[in-house]
């Protein structure tokens, strides 16, 4: 059973800080997404990522993937309260087939204080 | 191009009855997706359909649960007799096909409430 770990659970940080949010998968897969929610809300595609060594960035944030450490961050640089929200990472059950059958981690809730 | 769209939104039932949950994929999607996400949780799958299909139901209880993608119409998902822990946001998702550069996407949800 594919199983999605993030840490941290929660997050408070201050505005103009950096910190990494990660995410650990258990069995093999190619295809790793990061999601953005805010409260009440739909899901958010922020990245897909879909081979090792891919790294993408989206204004101050950053993904990245090692497939062999089956390990996924998620880096927010300089930190603006608009970021705050909650963070989901999930992992394709089928590997290089693309079903969107996801496995999701628990999410990160981050706060940014001003 | 609208997106997917879900309804209602919002439904309360009382234990015991049934609800019903619509999805419409984004127009030229024909891959439905289905999600439960309970409070302070991450999205759990459900099932995974086509058109007139059930690809993967491995996701869904196997009682009072079901879903269906007729070939008109958006998807469906039923649950019968509901009980207080049904109680989630339901989240569909849609994809024109299965492939390595598609990607899915999620519509604005329901959220279920059973008093």
């Amino acid at each position: 059973e594919l199983k999605v770990e993030q840490n941290p659970l929660f997050l408070s940080m201050q505005e103009g800080k950096n910190y990494t949010i990660y995410c650990n998968y258990s069995t093999t897969s190619d295809r790793l997404y990061w999601y953005r929610q805010d409260p009440g809300k739909s899901l958010e595609s922020l990245f897909v990522l879909l081979s090792n060594g891919a790294v993408k960035q989206e204004g101050r944030l950053m993904a990245s993937l090692d497939t062999k450490a089956r390990l996924s961050t998620l880096h927010i640089t300089a930190a603006v309260h608009d970021l705050s929200a909650t963070y989901f990472c999930a992992v394709d059950r089928n590997s290089g087939a693309g079903s969107y059958q996801l496995t999701f981690g628990k999410g990160t809730k981050l706060s940014v204080i001003p | 191009n609208a997106g997917v769209m879900q309804n209602p939104r919002h439904l309360v039932r009382r234990r015991g009855q049934e609800a019903r949950l619509r999805c419409s994929p984004m127009k030229g999607h024909s891959h439905v997706y289905w999600y439960r996400q309970l409070p302070e949780e991450g999205l759990k799958f459900m099932v995974y359909l086509q058109k007139e299909n059930i690809i993967d139901e491995s996701g869904m209880p196997k009682e009072r649960f079901s879903a269906e993608f007729p070939k008109e119409g958006p998807s469906i998902l039923r649950i019968q007799q509901v009980v207080r822990g049904d109680s989630a946001a339901y989240f569909c998702a849609s994809s024109p096909w299965q492939g390595a550069n598609t990607e899915a996407f999620f519509g604005q949800g329901t959220r279920l409430t059973v008093v």
